[in-house]
Parts: structure tokens; sequence; C-alpha cells
């Protein structure tokens, strides 16, 4: 059972390049949410998808773009990265609800030069 | 202000040793708590919940909620040093809101 999946676990990017951070989650999870830790900050909120087909604001959503791709899958974009999003980025998968945990994948590790 | 606060630390105790960790919360609102706990880099695993005030023991772990206080409390009994690692609090509204962590090291 892989639980959470993001890809890739680490990137390099130059400042103002573009990539796609992928998740996917095997749980059948209606909800799911994108997070970045910077250290001193705990987790912060960038994106969330309450269940298939909708996307909603975080605390630090500017930036970045979502897209909830189906129920199984949903990914981060950064347009164009900047050094002050280098962090480490973390997928979460729940069953949606007050009363019920988060499943986090691995991380991605990005740092922006 | 963050909604919830919690003292990074670090924080080192030896083995044996009751560790309690603490955070406090803002809105009066909140009833659902969490605790996670993140190893060095790996990703946060709930280690206990609790939902509105009162204690809930798991083993060598108990959470505590005082809603009078707004205060949310994590003890561990007989510590180890496979303890060690980043401890997260935060409350669920729909959206689990972190607090900052506190790194626990717990040396033999």
């Amino acid at each position: 059972n892989a639980g959470v999946t993001q890809t890739p676990k680490f990137q390099v990017l130059k400042t103002g390049q573009s990539m796609t951070l992928q998740c996917a989650q095997d749980m059948n999870h209606n909800s799911m949410y994108w997070y970045r830790q910077d250290p001193g900050m705990g987790l912060r909120l960038i994106y969330y998808s309450a269940s298939e087909g909708t996307t909603d604001k975080g605390e630090v959503p500017n930036g970045y773009n979502v897209s909830r791709l189906n129920k199984r899958e949903f990914s981060l974009r950064l347009e164009s990265a900047a050094p002050s999003q280098t962090s480490v980025y973390f997928c979460a998968s729940s069953e949606g609800g007050s009363n019920y945990g988060y499943t986090f994948g691995s991380g991605t590790r990005l740092t922006v030069v | 202000q963050k909604e919830v606060e919690q003292d990074p630390g670090p924080l080192s105790v030896p083995e044996g040793a009751i560790v309690s960790l603490n955070c406090t919360y803002s809105n009066s609102a909140f009833q659902y708590f969490m605790w996670y706990r993140q190893y060095s880099r790996k990703g946060p695993e709930l280690l206990m919940y609790t939902y509105s005030s009162g204690n809930k023991e798991d083993g060598r772990f108990t959470a505590q909620v005082d809603k009078s206080s707004k205060y949310i409390s994590l003890f561990i009994r007989d510590s180890q040093p496979s303890d060690s690692a980043t401890y997260l609090c935060a409350s669920n509204t729909g959206k689990l809101i972190f607090g900052q962590g506190t790194t626990l090291q717990v040396k033999p």
C-alpha cells in the first residue's frame, strides 16, 4: 500500500524556471493538500482540494497553481520559480472533514538558485 | 499571530525522562486536535488525535486538551532515543493548521 507518492524527491531550479510537483494517493481519499515547510515556520498550506473538481487557496498561495487531475492526483506548479520558494513541499490526503487525520507523502526538497 | 503556536525548542532530555510538549491556540471554535511526529527528512505521521477537552492515552503517549485555557499538551513517558523527532501540534478545521513544531532529542 503506497499511500501518498510524491515526485520528484529532489529538484534544483534556476530563478524563472517552471516545474510541476506531482502527487498521487491510492487510498480513495476525497481531499488533497499541498504544504510547504520552512525552518521556524512549521507547515503552511498552499492550496487544497476538498473534492475532485474543486481547488481553493490556503495560507500562502502566491506564485503557485494547482490542478486536481482526478480523484487520485493533485499537482502543484511553479510558473516562474523564485529563491523564496526554496522549501520542502509535502502533499497530503484525507477522507475530508475535521475528524480525519491526514496522510503525508515523503516530500520534495526544492532549491531555487 | 499564528492560530496555533508552539515553542520550537530544541528540547533535549535524557532517556527515561517524561517529556511535555505544549501548544496554544487562539480560536475557541477549534475542536479537533492532532499531534504529528516527523522524523528527519520524512513526512509527518499522525501520532494522536483528540476531540474537544480531556485526555487520550496510547501506550507511553498522552494527549491533553484544555479548552478553557486553549492549551494542547503531549506527554511522553519513559522517553526513548527513538522518540527523537519533531512533534507538530495541529487543529483540524476542515484544513489542518499546524504549530511551528518542537524538535526533541532524547539522549541515551
